[in-house]
């Protein structure tokens, strides 16, 4: 298994960003996906799910309505667009695989990308 | 929402000792929970599910109990490669959350 992210950088607060995550190693379109954030020095926060068909996702609350998961199943990639960022936001974000039936935890992990929200 | 408190946040310790580290949940999670270790600018790397289940290639010294609201996790004789963070991580229900970790240290 291997989940390769990119995208993240530094901008200001009120852009938009997109994070990519390219997955390999398994059956893509069968598995729920998630993205996972670290703030520095700080602990793990769970962001987001989306389930194989790309038609079921879940948010954490702080996050809903700014940012939006979704995938490609034919390019085994899946993608946090967010909007209205804040320095809140600051973060490692890490792309993460969870199961067929649902994504509570994670055996996976990408390497993460850090996205830095500042002026 | 289900919160989790980990005790202690940070744990001094010598190679060989006997580390137990507690997660408490807000509400009965039955056995939903799993356990993480992480280093410094690193991934998490998954240890355990549903409590007590150990992930394959996880070394023996580590293990998992508990059930309701109250979890510990143990390793048993701490090697150098044990430094780290573990959190916990209850996931019965949405939102998913995190305990705020605890961090072994070297004594």
């Amino acid at each position: 298994v291997q989940l390769v992210e990119s995208g993240g950088g530094l901008v200001q607060p009120g852009a938009s960003l997109r994070l990519s995550c390219v997955a390999s190693g398994f059956t893509f379109n069968g598995i729920w996906m998630s993205w996972v954030r670290q703030a520095p020095g700080r602990g793990l926060e769970w962001v987001a799910n989306i389930n194989p068909d790309g038609s079921q996702t879940y948010y954490v609350d702080s996050v809903r309505g700014r940012f939006t998961l979704s995938r490609d199943n034919a390019k085994n990639s899946v993608y946090l667009q967010m909007n209205s960022l804040r320095a809140e936001d600051t973060a490692v974000y890490y792309c993460t695989k969870g199961g067929d039936v649902s994504s509570w935890y994670w055996r996976d992990w990408g390497q993460g990308t850090l996205v830095t929200v500042s002026s | 929402d289900i919160q989790v408190t980990q005790s202690p946040s940070t744990l001094s310790a010598s190679v060989g000792d006997r580390v137990t580290i507690t997660c408490r949940a807000s509400q009965s999670i039955s056995s939903w929970l799993a356990w993480y270790q992480q280093k410094p600018g690193k991934a998490p790397k998954f240890l355990i599910y549903e409590a007590s289940i150990l992930e394959g290639g996880v070394p023996s010294r580590f293990s998992g109990s508990g059930s309701g609201t109250e979890f510990t996790l143990t390793i048993s004789s701490l090697q150098p490669d044990d430094f780290a963070t573990y959190y916990c991580q209850p996931y019965n229900s949405y939102p998913l959350t995190f305990g705020g970790g605890t961090k072994v240290e070297i004594k």
